[in-house]
């Protein structure tokens, strides 16, 4: 089963132009959002994480906003750039039972238009 | 920085062959993990491991097993490859909680993967 439903599958944006990925998750336990950044023959990176307590992250060009109660968060690129051509990844940490793992997104590919 | 090492980059494989990918991180981490990647379906998690010669099965471990017999290495072998394995493979690594709070990020790092062809 799909935990976390990552829209939209791609995304085209000109440059100086916000780029918005939006994720939604079922699991109430989840207790850290992050999300990785992956350029093409690469691993994925991580970008910047929040925390289920804080409504908004923000990070230079990058801004995560978390709703709680939608069980709904999305991450904003602004003044988008040709080098933040890439895949996007929301991903949500599952640390019941003492074990951690993320769950993630099935990817947003990101393309910035000069 | 954290540096997670996959030893192959590209492997081609025959059907009915065992394979492994290697994966070596130097930084101390507990945790490690082995994720495939197709395009449309994202990451899944195949195995992971918290600790030495611990194992868990993730979403999809059908067709796969895994060795952690040192802290810093965790192996991922497919007994018997078939076409339907053909995959981008991942490793990461990530530090337990309790060490986590001495500051340290509470993500994950990435290999650069391993592109598994069987044919």
């Amino acid at each position: 089963q799909q935990q976390v439903k990552q829209s939209p599958q791609s995304l085209i944006v000109q440059k100086g132009g916000i780029s918005i990925i939006n994720c939604a998750y079922e699991n109430t336990a989840f207790d850290y959002f992050p999300w990785y950044q992956q350029f093409p023959g690469k691993g994925p990176a991580l970008l910047i994480a929040i925390r289920p307590d804080v409504s908004e992250k923000k990070e230079g060009r990058f801004t995560i906003s978390f709703n709680k109660s939608a069980k709904q968060f999305s991450l904003h690129i602004m003044d988008s750039q040709p080098g933040d051509s890439a895949t996007y990844f929301c991903a949500a940490r599952d640390s019941q039972g003492g074990s951690e793992k993320l769950v993630f997104g099935k990817g947003t590919k990101l393309t910035v238009n000069p | 920085d954290v540096k997670v090492t996959q030893s192959s980059r590209y492997l081609v494989k025959r059907t009915g062959e065992k394979v492994f990918l290697e994966c070596v991180q130097d930084m101390d981490h507990e945790n490690m993990f082995w994720y495939r990647q197709d395009p449309g379906l994202g990451l899944r998690l195949i195995y992971f491991s918290y600790d030495v010669k611990m194992k868990e099965k993730g979403d999809i471990p059908e067709g796969y097993s895994v060795s952690r017999e040192k802290k810093e290495r965790f192996s991922l072998i497919l007994e018997s490859a078939s076409t339907n394995q053909t995959s981008m493979y991942l490793c990461a690594s990530s530090l337990v909680p309790y060490r986590r709070e001495w500051g340290r990020s509470s993500g994950y790092t990435f290999g650069s993967g391993t592109r598994l062809t069987v044919v």
